[in-house]
């Protein structure tokens, strides 16, 4: 089976702090991706990876910048948190290039920002 | 450009009840369609896929029927548990040359009552 890892459940933080939301999966998976989800606005792409060092912006970038040193590991920064970056995240994964791939999630990460 | 419609909720159901989530997409190529479920305080876990024009996903007492006429892949089930209590994401997957691009529904939030 597929393990997505998010390495925390829940985070408290402070506005101002920068803060590093880790991801790591376990399957070669080209892709990565980031998501946030917030009630009534579904799931909005944040940053996605198709390789090692590389990124593309998704749908929300502003606020947000990403790093992909290693293939099996996206991390998400917020480098100035702030009070409208509470939300839940989603990190995922998937195969390049195969259509019944589906994406795999991680179990999210819950950020507060105070 | 490429989206997808679900039916929104939430929807309230006693158990035993039949259940039918609706979603349409628009895709200007041709799509894998997945339906996901979040379970309270949970990430996104796939439940069922098909890739192609007729093909019906099909997992845990839940089905959905790829239509290419009606561009449509609605979520069923004819006897809904207590478990299945949780929010249902419609997902479609394109290839195109900037990579893969998943694009998400709203999700619909189903509650089954004793």
């Amino acid at each position: 089976d597929v393990k997505v890892t998010q390495s925390s459940r829940y985070l408290v933080k402070r506005t101002g702090e920068k803060v590093f939301l880790e991801c790591v999966q376990d399957m070669d998976h080209e892709n990565m991706f980031w998501y946030r989800q917030d009630p009534g606005l579904g799931l909005r792409l944040i940053y996605f990876s198709y390789d090692v060092k590389m990124k593309e912006k998704g749908d929300i970038p502003e606020g947000y910048s990403v790093s992909r040193e290693k293939k099996e590991r996206f991390s998400l920064i917020l480098e100035s948190a702030s009070t409208n970056q509470t939300s839940m995240y989603l990190c995922a994964s998937s195969f390049e290039g195969r259509r019944l791939s589906p994406l795999h999630f991680g179990n999210g990460t819950r950020l507060t920002v105070t | 450009g490429d989206s997808v419609t679900q039916m929104e909720g939430p929807v309230t159901l006693s158990e035993e009840a039949c259940l039918t989530i609706n979603c349409t997409y628009t895709a200007t190529g041709y799509p894998s369609l997945f339906w996901y479920v979040q379970y309270p305080g949970e990430g996104l876990q796939l439940l069922l896929k098909a890739t192609k024009a007729d093909d019906k996903g099909s997992n845990k007492g839940f089905e959905a029927t790829y239509r290419k006429e009606t561009t449509s892949f609605h979520l069923e089930k004819g006897s809904v548990q207590v478990s299945d209590s949780a929010v249902y994401f419609c997902a479609l997957r394109l290839l195109s040359n900037t990579g893969n691009q998943f694009y998400f529904g709203t999700g619909t939030s189903l509650t089954v009552i004793p």
